[in-house]
């Protein structure tokens, strides 16, 4: 079973970038069978899906923040990262780091979630 | 992409069946069995409750189910219980190879 922990500044000024990463306590990053997610939830409002990696390093992003963001996986530190540019006030929210089965829409692993506001 | 679209809300009392719908596209949810629904308590994080349109993970109760029909994705929970007073999101694979939330559901057990 798959444990992840999420990490990273909990406050970001705006125009910063936000930077975060998922570490995996139990289990491989390197592995084909799983895609390495990353998901936010502003405060009162639901959940979107910033984008995923596969292990090999192959990403796909949400068109609408695919200019500001950047996922990397360090299979050498089991982890892999987010990277959201040009912050303003609408990126404070509960950022997620998840799993999702190869093949599958299986999000089965889950972190607990960090808060990160953007503010002066 | 465009959120898919869920109830705000829907309420029911304990024993009775609910029925959350998820309306999408031909691009998301009518064109792929790609549909998941995921619950969600105050401060926690979602939880993993159907995958695959109507597939449950091991440790989910055999009170929710998943169906689809054309464009829209449906979630029933037989039996409510007041445990289940939640929010609830589904989500759905796109034509352009990204991920696709519907804007949530809140669940009042009455």
């Amino acid at each position: 079973q798959l444990q992840l922990q999420e990490s990273g500044p909990r406050l970001v000024k705006p125009s910063e970038t936000l930077s975060l990463t998922c570490a995996i306590s139990v289990g491989s990053i390197n592995t084909n069978d799983y895609r390495w997610v990353w998901i936010r939830q502003p405060p009162g409002m639901g959940l979107e899906w910033i984008g995923n990696i596969y292990s090999s390093g192959t990403t796909y992003y949400n068109p609408s923040l695919k200019s500001r963001v950047t996922i990397s996986v360090d299979t050498s530190k089991n982890q892999f990262s987010l990277k959201v540019s040009s912050v303003t006030a609408a990126d404070t929210a509960v950022y997620y780091c998840a799993t999702r089965r190869g093949g599958s829409s299986r999000f089965d692993y889950w972190g607990q979630g960090t808060l990160v506001t953007v503010s002066s | 992409q465009s959120a898919l679209t869920q109830p705000a809300s829907v309420s029911g009392s304990p024993g009775q069946s609910i029925t959350i719908s998820c309306t999408g596209t031909s691009s998301d949810v009518g064109g792929y069995n790609y549909v998941s629904w995921h619950q969600q308590h105050p401060g926690k994080a979602p939880k993993l409750l159907i995958y695959d349109v109507s597939n449950r993970p091991s440790g989910v109760s055999n009170r929710f189910s998943g169906s689809k029909s054309g464009n829209t994705a449906s979630l029933t929970i037989s039996g409510v219980q007041a445990e289940d007073e939640a929010d609830y999101y589904c989500n759905s694979y796109t034509s352009s190879d990204t991920w696709v939330f519907g804007g949530g559901t809140k669940l009042t057990v009455l």
